[in-house]
């Protein structure tokens, strides 16, 4: 199993630049996360799909979009980046949002916009 | 909004000696979970706290959970070079009458251990 894969890996932009992080599980987890890490801030919750067919707002949603295209894959969207997005995304599913469940990430992908 | 603090933020220690890493939160939590990264990896659940009171181990990790659910702990013995790495703590609230209960992550303690 692979588990949840986030593609790509690493990332350069332009300033202005737009591109799309792309994250599948193959878990059949309901519910979906994406993270940005940012040094002595811990993870913070950017748009989180607690099933199927619905999205929310996290703690920093600015500046992102996100879809749910089926129950694997949730992708984040930088519709026009900006050098505060420098940071490490990751992706994560859990099986049901509303139980205590651990959270399963994906290995990251590290975006630097200059 | 919910807060979770986490402290210190950086840990130096000699192998063998002990570490502990301190979680506290500004609103009662439904449980708590810990989790590990590797230097350049990513988090790993390491395990999860739900009653007051809670202790449980792992080997050389102890997890407590406090008698009010609002604080938590996490204490390695004789660390190894393994040891290595960011240990964070994660807070679930149940947001008002919603089922969907958000975790709220701590900043992390950064652990290196020298040999």
């Amino acid at each position: 199993n692979a588990g949840v894969t986030q593609t790509p890996k690493f990332q350069v932009l332009k300033t202005g630049q737009s591109m799309t992080l792309q994250c599948a599980q193959d878990m059949n987890h309901n519910s979906m996360y994406w993270y940005r890490q940012d040094p002595g801030m811990g993870l913070r919750l950017i748009y989180y799909s607690a099933s199927e067919g619905t999205t929310d707002k996290g703690e920093v949603p600015n500046g992102y979009n996100v879809s749910r295209l089926n129950k694997r894959e949730f992708s984040l969207r930088l519709e026009s980046a900006a050098p505060s997005q420098t940071s490490v995304y990751f992706c994560a599913s859990r099986v049901r949002g509303s139980e205590n469940s651990p959270l399963h990430f994906g290995n990251g992908t590290r975006l630097t916009v200059t | 909004g919910q807060q979770v603090m986490q402290i210190p933020q950086y840990q130096h220690v000699q192998e063998g000696e002990d570490f502990t890493t301190y979680c506290n939160s500004s609103t009662t939590l439904s449980n708590i979970q810990w989790y590990k990264q590797r230097p350049g990896g990513h988090p790993v659940f390491l395990i999860q706290l739900v009653k007051s009171g809670e202790v449980k181990k792992q080997k050389r990790l102890t997890f407590q959970f406090g008698e009010a659910k609002k604080n938590s702990s996490l204490h390695i013995t004789a660390t190894q070079t393994t040891d290595v790495g960011t240990y964070f703590c994660a807070g679930l609230c149940h947001a008002g009458g919603t089922s969907y209960g958000k975790l709220t992550f701590g900043q992390g303690t950064i652990l290196t251990v020298h040999p």
